[in-house]
């Protein structure tokens, strides 16, 4: 079955303690992309990859970093997350190729708190 | 102001009204335009996509782009509960991967 996987779905943690949240997707493809949701804030981009090796800055990526060695794997890693971090995440993934680029999997969702 | 602008709702309506959602952008380069629909505690999965202006249709569900006026509609024919869901429009530039994301409109059909 094509998907997305994260993990975890749920983590509660405490402020400055390295956390990880990893996304891995089976279908092959180049994109993949972080984002959170809030309430009345919407979906907003954190990071993306092109490929692997390949990473670039969304709208809010201070605080997150991520790396990209593999193609179907994306981590999220929180070096000292904040109270502000705690949101909900996902990761998604798309082909990059003419009118499939905007066909995105999104996976389940990690719901992060930070105390 | 914001690229995209939704309103956030809650849109409720009664099972088997017709549905308009609808979305409003400032980036003159915008040229795809997706709809994506996401359930309470799911990832948003992607429901309809349109290229310039013009109507498609795909069952009950009809996407309408007005660039002219540049603004987005998602119009749900013989709404059903199980539609309730929050409605995301996306719209992206040419030559750009990234779509920009609305903050969504929640929708309740109600039995």
């Amino acid at each position: 079955e094509a998907q997305v996987t994260q993990n975890p779905r749920y983590l509660i943690t405490v402020t400055g303690k390295k956390l990880t949240v990893t996304c891995s997707q089976n279908m092959n493809h180049e994109y993949m992309s972080w984002y959170r949701q809030d309430p009345g804030l919407g979906l907003r981009q954190i990071y993306y990859s092109m490929n692997v090796e390949v990473t670039d800055k969304g709208d809010v990526p201070e605080g997150y970093k991520v790396s990209r060695k593999e193609k179907r794997n994306f981590p999220l890693i929180l070096e000292s997350p904040s109270p502000n971090q705690t949101s909900l995440y996902f990761c998604a993934s798309s082909l990059l190729a003419s009118g499939v680029s905007d066909t995105q999997y999104f996976g389940p969702g990690t719901r992060l708190t930070v105390l | 102001q914001k690229e995209v602008e939704q309103d956030p709702g809650p849109l409720s309506v009664p099972e088997g009204a017709i549905v308009s959602l609808n979305c409003t952008y400032s980036n003159s380069a915008f040229q795809y335009f997706m709809w994506y629909r996401q359930y309470s505690r799911k990832g948003p999965e992607l429901l309809m996509y349109t290229y310039s202006s013009g109507n498609k249709e795909d069952g009950r569900f009809t996407a309408q782009v007005d660039k002219s006026s540049k603004y987005i509609s998602l119009f749900i024919r013989d709404s059903q509960p199980s539609d309730s869901a929050t409605y995301l429009c996306a719209p992206r530039a040419g030559g750009s991967y990234i779509p920009t994301f609305g903050r969504g409109t929640s929708l309740i059909v109600h039995p």
